[in-house]
């Protein structure tokens, strides 16, 4: 079974300061990973995903398979980066997420 | 609004009764799929429908059931209503549903009370 694990519900940093939300993910084959975020009064959203090794935002997330992590950092947080984070994980079909319990950021000035 | 649209916004019922959520998915998206977030369960894939036909399974209760119609839109029909169905229902669509990862767009969800 697949199953994806943030250990921190609530995670309040000041602005400026370095971020790393935790993620760590169990499942049996080759995963697929994501972070989504959603931002007060606005839908849930793709950040990125683990296979585009892109950085969004200023967010990075790399995927570390002998720890079976995913976590999603950033240098220097911003007020506007306070939301909701949610680690997510695909089946080889690609069409279930499953979702870790996500994690509250909070960026205080 | 192109995006995904979910009706209603809120919905408050009864134990033992039976309700209605819809959801539109965004222009040429062909698959739609339902999520439940409940305080303690969290966010959780319930199905998933392709083009009018279900394509993948979860966590679904058998008081629930969803059917995608031939203009795409979906409807999750919840029976039998509990105290914890109580939660926010979340429906998401992506263009296909193939064996890669197909970007899901979400709704704004709907809020389900149970009293």
């Amino acid at each position: 079974a697949q199953r994806v694990t943030q250990p921190e519900k609530l995670l309040s940093v000041f602005k400026g300061a370095p971020v790393e939300l935790k993620c760590n993910y169990s499942y049996s084959g080759s995963p697929e990973l994501f972070w989504y975020v959603q931002y007060s009064r606005q839908r849930l959203q793709l950040l990125l995903r683990h296979i585009s090794r892109e950085s969004i935002k200023g967010f990075t997330a790399d995927l570390n398979k002998g720890e079976t992590s995913f976590h999603l950092k950033k240098p220097f947080a911003q007020e506007e980066d306070s939301a909701m984070y949610y680690c997510a994980l695909t089946n080889n079909a690609g069409n279930m997420l499953t979702f870790g319990g996500g994690t509250r950021l909070m960026v205080k000035p | 609004d192109s995006g995904v649209t979910q009706t209603p916004k809120h919905l408050i019922t009864a134990t033992g009764q039976r309700v209605t959520l819809r959801c539109s998915p965004r222009s040429g998206d062909l698959s739609v799929y339902w999520y439940q977030q409940s305080l303690d369960q969290g966010l959780q894939f319930l199905i998933q429908y392709y083009n009018g036909e279900e394509r993948a399974k979860g966590n679904i209760l058998e008081r629930f059931s969803a059917q995608q119609f031939p203009d795409l839109h979906s409807e999750l029909n919840l029976s039998s209503l509990e105290l914890g169905d109580s939660a926010l229902y979340f429906c998401a669509s992506s263009v296909a549903a193939a064996s890669s990862y197909n970007e899901q767009f979400f709704g704004p969800g709907t809020r389900l009370t149970v009293l």
